[in-house]
This record gives C-alpha cells, structure tokens and sequence, in this order.
C-alpha cells in the first residue's frame, strides 16, 4: 500500500495563477484533510471531508476550494494564488468519520508551494 | 478542543530516555490524548493515543495521571533518528475531525 500520495512534491506560481493539488489514498479510509504549515508552526486544518460527498472548512479556508473526486481523491485548489499561500500543504486520511482526535489520521509527504 | 502546552524545545543524547510532558488543564472528559511525530520534511506520524494510566507500544510510552491534567511521552533509549518535532493533541469526538497542532516540541538528539 502507498498509503497517502501527494502529486506535486513542489511548486512554484505567480501571484494570480491557480493550481489544483491532488491527493489520493489506498487504506479505503472514508475521511480525507488538507492542512496547511508554514514555517516553524504547527498544522492549520483548510478542508476536510467527512465522507465521499460531503466536504467542510476547517481553520482556514479562505483562498481555497477542495473536491471530493470520490472515496480515494480530494483535491485542493487555489483560484488565484497569494504569496499568503506560501507553504507546505498535507493531505491525511482516517478511517472513521467523527471521531475528532480519538481516530488516527495518516498523512502523505507533503507539496512545497512557492507564490512569487 | 483542549489547549495544550508543551516546552518548545529538548536536547539529549544517544540512548537516554526523553520525556515530554503535554499540560491540559481543561480536559474534558470525553476527551483522548495524542501524541504524532514530524520528522522534516515529511507529514506527522501517529505515535500513540491514550485516555487514562498508561499506554504503551513499540515505540514510545504515554503515562496519564489521575486527574488526566498532563500527560507525558516517554521515548526509551532514544537514536539520532528520533530528532524530530513531537505533538500533542487533545480532544475527542465531540470536536468533529479537526485535528489541533499546536508548536510541537523540537526534540534534538545528540551523538
């Protein structure tokens, strides 16, 4: 099992342009997140998705759309990047939805995301 | 979702035991302590999770008192591999599925 995979690893936009970041997990978990962590700090929740079809903000959401494709994918997208938007983006899965910290979410390696 | 408080950062050396303590003054009592590990570069691992006493795995010990107010890590005869930043999270289902980091502690091994 690949576990969590994040496609890019690395990216690089102008202020303005717009980008899709994609995830997709293996574990047939019904729960995905998008996080974002700037340097030094700790993870913000942007997204999450409870189960396939729904999808809810988290902390910061503001600048953002997400997709719940289908059980595997959750996609992350930025309409008109900001240098705000300067981060490291992690997606996760857990298998149950509702459980807040009691469920242990897996995360994949994360995409570095550069706005000039 | 509980706040926590953690030190910032610890330094120790090749085989020590490192212990991390987590404050959670208002713990509620549906409430689960957790502890994830981030090494650079790459997303937070699960460690360990426990609700009360003592939890221990292959990895790492979580020791919870009584009053369930703090709870601390315990990491055995820890590597250079171990260097990474620990996080401990409290809550539990009544928070949904969002998941708090706070600034972690940055956990330095020495040789």
């Amino acid at each position: 099992n690949a576990g969590v995979t994040q496609t890019p690893k690395f990216q690089v936009l102008k202020t303005g342009q717009s980008m899709t970041l994609q995830c997709a997990q293996d574990m047939n978990h019904n729960s995905m997140y998008w996080y974002r962590q700037d340097p030094g700090m700790g993870l913000r929740l942007i997204y999450y998705s409870a189960s396939e079809g729904t999808t809810d903000k988290g902390e910061v959401p503001n600048g953002y759309n997400v997709s719940r494709l289908n059980k595997r994918e959750f996609s992350l997208r930025l309409e008109s990047a900001a240098p705000s938007q300067t981060s490291v983006y992690f997606c996760a899965s857990s298998e149950h939805p509702g459980r807040g910290v009691a469920d242990t979410q897996y995360f994949g390696p994360g995409t570095r995301l550069t706005v000039l | 979702l509980a706040k926590t408080t953690q030190p910032i950062s610890m330094d120790s050396y090749e085989g020590q035991e490192v212990n991390i303590t987590c404050s959670h003054n208002n713990i509620a009592t549906n409430d689960y302590i957790t502890w994830y590990q981030q090494f650079p570069s790459q997303g937070p691992r699960f460690i360990i999770q426990g609700y009360k006493t003592k939890v221990t795995n292959e990895v790492a010990s979580l020791f919870i008192p009584a009053d369930r107010k703090s709870s601390t890590l315990s990491l055995p005869r820890v590597s250079l591999s171990d260097t990474a930043v620990y996080y401990c999270l409290v809550g539990g289902v009544a928070a949904g599925n969002k998941l708090t980091f706070g600034g972690g502690t940055r956990v330095l091994v020495k040789p």
